[in-house]
């Protein structure tokens, strides 16, 4: 069963803008991960977060996590038309912290406008 | 890093036939998934592919309508059985490397259409 939302479902901003999207989850985690799909097809990892850690920083993108609130956001700054995709987050709920039992949001469409 | 390689790319299907979906890794992995995404919607766990033994299937999910076999550590097929169009979906393979990383890598998928 789906326990991630995300929201906004759709977002839409031009290029240079930054772009904010929020996760929230419903049970205990191992570690909160951010996914990108290109035209519905494969997932390509963006960023991971530790449930012991609260910001992380790879390139252009920036992560949070609240695990009191359980919830998430991925900022990406200084957007680009190439940065056009669904984004999904995903928690890692594996038993005895096996890894890999990851359960996804309902992911973010954003489009980058040039 | 891992290479996965998922076969067909995509198929169309008639209802009541079955589909067999590969997915080859070019090195040896801890863990294997199967996942479908509907139409428009997020990916869903099907089951872990368990080397040398019977898959672990999520709620939902049974083996008779989705038989998985994994020989060995670097190939795992997922059998879609007496398709219905309810079936049309993107289905995924993914691969964790666990020693290294918890992240997972996916392959390109395949999309199926069942008339």
């Amino acid at each position: 069963s789906q326990q991630g939302e995300e929201d906004p479902q759709a977002l839409s901003i031009q290029e240079g803008e930054n772009a904010t999207m929020n996760c929230s989850y419903k049970t205990s985690i191992n570690n909160l991960q951010w996914y990108r799909q290109n035209s519905g097809r494969g997932l390509v990892h963006l960023i991971l977060i530790r449930s012991n850690e609260r910001e992380k920083h790879s390139g252009r993108l920036r992560v949070t996590l609240d695990t009191s609130k359980k919830s998430s956001s991925l900022l990406i700054t200084a957007s680009r038309a190439a940065d056009t995709a669904s984004y999904f987050c995903a928690t890692d709920v594996s038993l005895y912290n096996q890894g890999g039992k990851l359960i996804f949001g309902q992911g973010t469409e954003l489009s980058v406008k040039p | 890093s891992a290479v996965i390689s998922q076969k067909p790319s995509r198929d169309i299907c008639q209802r009541g036939t079955s589909l067999t979906i590969q997915c080859q890794v070019d090195s040896q992995v801890t863990m294997m998934f199967w996942y479908r995404q509907q139409p428009g919607q997020s990916l869903t766990l099907i089951a872990t592919a368990n080397q040398g033994s019977e898959a672990t299937y999520e709620s939902g999910f049974v083996i008779d309508k989705f038989p998985i076999s994994r020989p060995n550590l670097t190939f795992s097929t997922l059998t879609v059985s007496n398709m219905s169009p309810e079936d049309s979906s993107i289905y995924l393979c993914s691969v964790g490397l666990f020693a290294t990383n918890e992240k997972l890598f996916f392959g390109s998928g395949t999309q199926l259409s069942v008339l």
